[in-house]
């Protein structure tokens, strides 16, 4: 299985609610990415977890809380968000170590705030 | 820091040959990449090509490296209607994270 999928597919929410974004690997990948992409941009990282933990945090707001509760899921929970922060968002996934850096997209959530 | 370029669009026939050119600035990039993204979709990694290498071949796909100029190419031949897409480039130097070109949306005319 080299999937990485996500869900929702596409996520409308207001600026006042609470919502979570899923990810899910079943290939023994250690490592797990959030990227943020907006239109005809490149992905823009956001977190990256390693074995569990939280590595490296690219001074994302506090209104996304990242969460890996195993080493198959990631969650994003999204709370008070506001319009620029609609976008597609990634998931991916890798082998820890090495130099050959091969990363797994998922397919995105696209999200739109309004 | 990294700065990784590309052309923002290419526009071909079907049946010709495709090719997107990159520029990065970092000397010590040991893989560089390259990624497709379908509309909607995420991204693929299509090929990659260690530092010491000049040329990787694939199937339709060719990738040339000129350590030098820090210049990376991906030809594509017999390009295809499905081949449509954007292609990144992406340097994978220093951090093991890469570092994404703004991508070049190629569009492949009947």
């Amino acid at each position: 299985d080299t999937e990485v999928t996500q869900t929702p597919k596409h996520l409308v929410m207001g600026m006042t609610n609470k919502k979570s974004l899923k990810c899910e690997q079943h290939m023994g990948h250690r490592a797990m990415y959030w990227y943020k992409q907006k239109a005809k941009k490149p992905p823009e990282l956001m977190f990256v977890y390693s074995y569990e933990k939280l590595s490296i945090n690219e001074s994302v707001p506090s209104r996304f809380s990242p969460e890996c509760p195993n080493s198959s899921l990631l969650n994003l929970h999204l709370h008070a968000l506001q319009p620029e922060d609609s976008a597609l968002y990634l998931c991916a996934s890798s082998q820890e170590g090495g130099n050959l850096f091969e990363q797994f997209f998922g397919p995105g959530t696209r999200l739109t705030v309004l | 820091g990294e700065d990784v370029e590309q052309s923002l669009f290419l526009s071909v026939r079907e049946g010709d040959s495709s090719v997107i050119n990159c520029t990065y600035t970092d000397s010590s990039s040991t893989y560089l990449y390259w990624y497709k993204q379908e509309p909607g979709a995420g991204l693929q990694l299509l090929t990659y090509i260690f530092s010491n290498m000049d040329m990787k071949q694939d199937q339709r796909l060719t990738v040339l490296l000129n350590k030098k100029d820090k210049h990376l190419s991906l030809r594509i031949a017999d390009t295809q209607t499905g081949d449509s897409a954007i292609y990144f480039c992406a340097d994978g130097a220093g951090s093991y994270i890469p570092t994404f070109g703004r991508g070049t949306s190629l569009i492949v005319h009947p």
